[in-house]
């Protein structure tokens, strides 16, 4: 596709299940990003991506959060056991890489019940 | 440690009138610096994006920032806004040859007829 593509763009979990959201970066781009925004608030990075590998994890906010990217390609955030202060919109972005300007998804929006 | 300041958490302007968000930063290196508008519901869109070379840099939709380094800013400025511009807005910085972006908490921007 033309832009970044997040899946799904709403999902509703209860506490304590694993949840999974998926990015589809813009072809070609070699640098995937995940951020977490809580209602009403700004960017929380989490994480980034420089084709497969994670250089920076230190945004990770516990154990339970892990991520992973295939084939310089898709990527996944996986959250375990969840909670309800997991309640957000997790948002994908991507670039062509080191100092280029982030192209964002729409986001997933998690509500934890 | 590297920040980004946005100091303003909301706004309110007129239609028509014109508009500044500030921005400053907190970084010991040259920095790259982009402005992002976020609309509800969506991902973040790029504004505009300053690297190097002239301070003022024009963005879509009728804005520009303007770099001052001895004042470590980088506001947003339009000259004349529309109903249509109400949307939050963050700044993000970078430090030259590194991947992570720092985004501000971000500017609520209210029009009002």
């Amino acid at each position: 596709g033309a832009g970044v593509s997040q899946s799904p763009s709403n999902k509703v979990t209860e506490k304590g299940k694993d949840v999974e959201l998926r990015c589809d970066p813009i072809s070609g781009h070699t640098a995937l990003y995940w951020y977490r925004q809580r209602l009403g608030q700004g960017l929380e990075f989490l994480i980034y991506f420089q084709g497969n590998s994670a250089p920076d994890k230190s945004g990770l906010p516990s154990d339970r959060f892990s991520a992973e990217r295939t084939g310089e390609s898709v990527s996944t955030l996986t959250i375990q056991r969840t909670q309800q202060e997991d309640s957000a919109v997790y948002l994908c972005a991507s670039s062509l890489g080191v100092e280029q300007p982030q192209h964002f998804g729409d986001g997933t929006r998690l509500s934890i019940l | 440690a590297q920040s980004v300041t946005q100091p303003d958490i909301h706004i309110t302007v007129s239609e028509g009138a014109s508009l500044e968000l500030r921005c400053n930063y907190s970084y010991g290196a040259t920095p790259y610096l982009f402005w992002y508008v976020q609309s509800p519901g969506q991902g973040l869109q790029l504004l505009l994006k300053y690297f190097s070379g002239d301070t003022l840099v024009q963005g879509i939709k009728g804005f520009e920032a303007e770099f001052k380094r001895s004042q470590s800013s980088f506001n947003l400025r339009k000259p004349s806004v529309h109903w249509s511009d109400a949307a939050e807005y963050f700044c993000a910085v970078g430090v030259r040859g590194y991947q992570k972006v720092t985004f501000g908490t971000g500017t609520k921007l209210q029009v009002i007829p």
